[in-house]
């Protein structure tokens, strides 16, 4: 079965300091991969997704960036942390599943909690 | 622009009420809706729709599509305390951009 993997779980961080954040996904190949951002009670926002290894889509400007080194790995970066940048950060996949009338469907997994002070 | 209205924002119910969450959508290339719960944690799925007219149930949970009025509904029945959660939708264009809406924060009281 897929699992997706994300550290760490809580995050605490100065202004103006760099920050990388991990996903990874077992049990599928060549997943799209998603990054969002929630922040207190508010939706989800789209940041960035990928549909292959060093494909990536920017939804909306920002300081932050990504890069996904391997099929199953996503980073989220930022080289200088902004007081806005604060908020859950979400990993998601999504695989096509043809045959019977599957389709499409995304999974997240476990989030970080960032605050940055 | 993809767009995703969810209604109401919130609604506080008692246990053993009917509850009924709207999500109304503007998308390009539709290909399908989701339904998600989310508690104090990342969102856990609930359905995906991709037809019209195609009920899908999950206990006391159901949801249909009616992609000609670009809408779907979420019924609760029953409603007990652990249904209390922020209910997500969420639709997918055929590139596998999901756009989601701001959510449905539900409280139900003992």
């Amino acid at each position: 079965s897929q699992t997706i993997h994300q550290w760490p779980a809580t995050l605490v961080q100065p202004v103006g300091s760099p920050l990388s954040l991990e996903c990874t996904v077992e049990g599928t190949s060549n997943p799209n991969l998603y990054w969002y951002r929630q922040a207190a009670g508010r939706g989800l926002q789209l940041l960035f997704y990928s549909v292959g290894i060093g494909q990536i889509s920017s939804e909306v400007p920002q300081n932050l960036s990504a890069s996904r080194p391997q099929d199953r790995q996503f980073i989220l970066s930022s080289k200088k942390l902004l007081l806005s940048d604060s908020g859950f950060y979400l990993c998601a996949w999504s695989v096509r599943l043809w045959g019977r009338g599957r389709k499409d469907t995304q999974y997240f997994g476990p989030g970080t909690r960032l605050t940055v002070l | 622009e993809d767009k995703v209205v969810q209604s109401p924002l919130s609604l506080v119910v008692h246990e053993g009420d009917t509850v009924t969450l709207n999500c109304s959508y503007e998308v390009t290339n539709f290909r399908s809706l989701l339904w998600y719960k989310q508690e104090k944690k990342a969102p856990t799925f609930l359905f995906m729709l991709t037809s019209s007219g195609i009920e899908k149930k999950s206990g006391r949970l159901s949801s249909i599509l009616d992609k000609k009025e670009l809408f779907s509904i979420l019924n609760i029945t029953a409603t007990q305390t652990g249904d209390s959660a922020v209910y997500l939708c969420a639709v997918e264009n055929s590139w596998g951009k999901f756009q989601f809406g701001a959510g449905t924060q539900v409280v139900v009281t003992p």
